[in-house]
Order: C-alpha cells, then structure tokens, then sequence
C-alpha cells in the first residue's frame, strides 16, 4: 500500500516568522511529487510539480525541495502571511495516479 | 470558463435515494479524476478515465458507486442507495497527461 504521510497535521506561525513542513512517500515508483494549496471552501490549487531528485522549485514566497532517494519533500514559506492560511497538500504520482496526504494545515497569526 | 466545473455545488438526499453528479473538464484535458474528501482528510481516490475508458477504480469504492465518461469529455458520477456514511465533498480534477490535476469547486453531498 502506497502511503503519503505529512507532517506536522497542523501548524500555528506569527506573521512575518518563516516555516516548513514535510512530506513523506515512496521512493520506489516515483513519477512526480505535487504540492496543492487547499483554502477553505476552494479547489485545491497546484503550486508545483517536482520529477528530478534535487529539484528546488520557487514561487514567490514559498519553495519546495525534493528528496526522491530517501522520499521526502520540504515546502518552505519565507516571511508568512495572513493570506499564507491553508492546508498544503502533497501528491505522489505514481504512474497516472495520485496519493494524497492529508495536509498540513498552516494558521497565519496576525 | 476554462475551468474544471462540477455540477450540483450541494446536494441533499434522503438515505436510499440514488444521486448523480456531473464534471466538465478543462476542455484539453484528457484525463479525469474523481476523489471524495471527508472533514479533516485529503483528497481520497475514487476512479481515473483517460479519454472515454475507466482505468482504475478504488478498492475502497463499493458496488453502489458508478462512473461515465461516455464521450471522453464531461463526467458522472452516481451513487445508488445512498448511506448517511456516504456524505462528503466529491471532487472531479482533470490534468493533460501527468501535469498537475486542476480541480473543480466539488459538489458537497449531505445524506440525511
């Protein structure tokens, strides 16, 4: 059974401190690893896919890492605020599925 | 609208009747996903399409569950015989080869 685990499942930060949190998979079969942004009453909306082991991708404020040998992705967010609120969400894309984690919810405090 | 649309947002059913619900994908899109997701879980899957054909369906998923994509565009999903531990948001997804999935709003099923 293929299993997504992130951690930790929620996380209170003060505006402008910096956070990270993880996301652990497989390290066999791997395809792609997905981190959405899930905000309360929205669609999960895609933030990056990441293939190569190495790979560092960066948005704005927020970057992920990859580790695919030891099957673990980092997603960091610089400087947080408010509207950082919601629940991250990892994907591990193991040929055309995905497998979910159950998120980490993140509360901006202002 | 060039997104992914679902269709009911809500649905309220009474236990034993059976519902549908409908997913337009991004029109270039030729695969669908379909997950359901219960109050403090991530998405769980239910069934994938690429194009017209079904290729997986969940282990989880029991016979009362059922899906279409006849054309290889628009989706359904109907549960038969809906139980109380059936209410959830069931959310449809559609991606273009194994990019990221763009998800619909979900359609939120309360079975009372």
């Amino acid at each position: 059974i293929l299993n997504v685990e992130q951690s930790p499942q929620s996380l209170h930060v003060q505006e402008g401190d910096s956070t990270n949190f993880t996301c652990s998979f497989p390290s066999s079969n791997f395809y792609a690893l997905h981190w959405y942004r899930w905000e309360t009453a929205k669609s999960p909306e895609a933030l990056f896919v990441m293939t190569l082991n190495g790979d560092e991708k960066k948005k704005g404020r927020i970057s992920a890492t990859l580790n695919t040998k030891e099957g673990y992705s980092y997603l960091y967010i610089k400087g947080s605020q408010p509207e950082d609120s919601a629940t991250y969400l990892c994907a591990f894309n193991s040929n055309y599925q995905l497998i979910w984690g159950a998120g980490t919810k993140l509360i901006i405090k202002p | 609208d060039t997104g992914v649309s679902q269709d009911p947002r809500h649905k309220i059913t009474k236990r034993g009747q059976n519902v549908t619900f409908r997913c337009d994908p991004i029109s270039e899109h030729n695969r669908l996903y379909w997950y359901r997701q219960t109050l403090g879980q991530g998405p769980e899957f239910l069934t994938y399409f690429q194009n017209e054909a079904q290729l997986e369906k969940s282990r989880l998923l029991s016979d009362r569950f059922s899906a279409e994509r006849p054309k290889g565009s628009f989706s359904t999903l109907e549960i038969q015989r809906t139980e109380q531990g059936d209410s959830a948001m069931y959310l449809c997804a559609s991606s273009a080869s194994s990019t990221e999935a763009f998800f619909g709003q979900g359609t939120r099923l309360t079975v009372v």
